[in-house]
């Protein structure tokens, strides 16, 4: 079983809806969580990034994790075409990044 | 653009062969960070050099080795080749030594790697 499962998609919602995207997790040490995206052909950049449990909010989206459940989600509102990408979850039982373990993504389409 | 340079951008070689990949971190980041990237396994991290030196160590194969050099930027040797590692090496970099929590990890484009 791997340490953290993400289901790979691909999830394909029409423009405007609400998003969810989520990472199951085992390690019970993780306490830094963090969401990145991955256009195609490109590298993945830092979305959001939180610490231990609650929920954290940056425009139109919206990370929540659940340390009790070992889950962790991203919600996108008003979905747009140009959040098109795959979507990353990592997560680190410390601040050290060489110790980030990333999930294998969920491929998202936003369909006008 | 993230600031961190890859090259090259696309790799296609044989079996046995080795393969250097090089990257530029940007500019003022003193962490350099090497990720394979495979459909089946995600990201995984490989290696972590900071200012020079290697700071951690990851899933990275004894046929894999890396370097930082005094201009920060990084290489990663990759030898006697196989089939399966085919795959999207991603370079990243950091301001921090990566052991406190602030920063931002920041990758470049990758290199596809494909070994026939």
């Amino acid at each position: 079983q791997k340490e953290v499962e993400q289901d790979p998609g691909p999830l394909s919602v029409p423009e405007g809806a609400i998003v969810s995207l989520n990472c199951t997790y085992s390690n019970s040490a993780f306490q830094y969580f963090m969401w990145y995206r991955q256009y195609s052909r490109k590298g993945p950049e830092l979305l959001m990034y939180t610490y231990s449990s609650g929920n954290k909010e940056d425009g139109r989206f919206t990370a929540q994790v659940d340390k009790s459940s070992k889950y962790i989600s991203l919600f996108i509102r008003d979905s747009q075409p140009s959040d098109s990408a795959t979507y990353l979850c990592a997560m680190s039982d410390y601040g050290g990044y060489q110790k980030v373990t990333f999930g294998t993504g969920t491929k998202l389409q936003v369909i006008p | 653009d993230s600031g961190v340079t890859q090259t090259p951008k696309h790799l296609i070689t044989a079996t046995g062969q080795r393969v250097t990949l090089r990257c530029s971190p940007r500019s003022g980041d003193l962490s350099v960070y090497w990720y394979q990237q495979s459909l089946d396994q995600g990201l995984q991290f490989l290696i972590q050099y900071y200012n020079g030196e290697e700071r951690a160590k990851g899933n990275i194969l004894e046929r894999f080795s890396a370097q930082q050099f005094p201009d920060l930027h990084s290489e990663l040797n990759l030898s006697s080749l196989e089939l399966g590692d085919s795959a999207l090496y991603f370079c990243a970099s950091s301001v921090s030594s990566g052991r406190e929590d602030t920063g931002e990890l920041f990758f470049g484009e990758g290199s596809r790697l494909t070994v026939l």
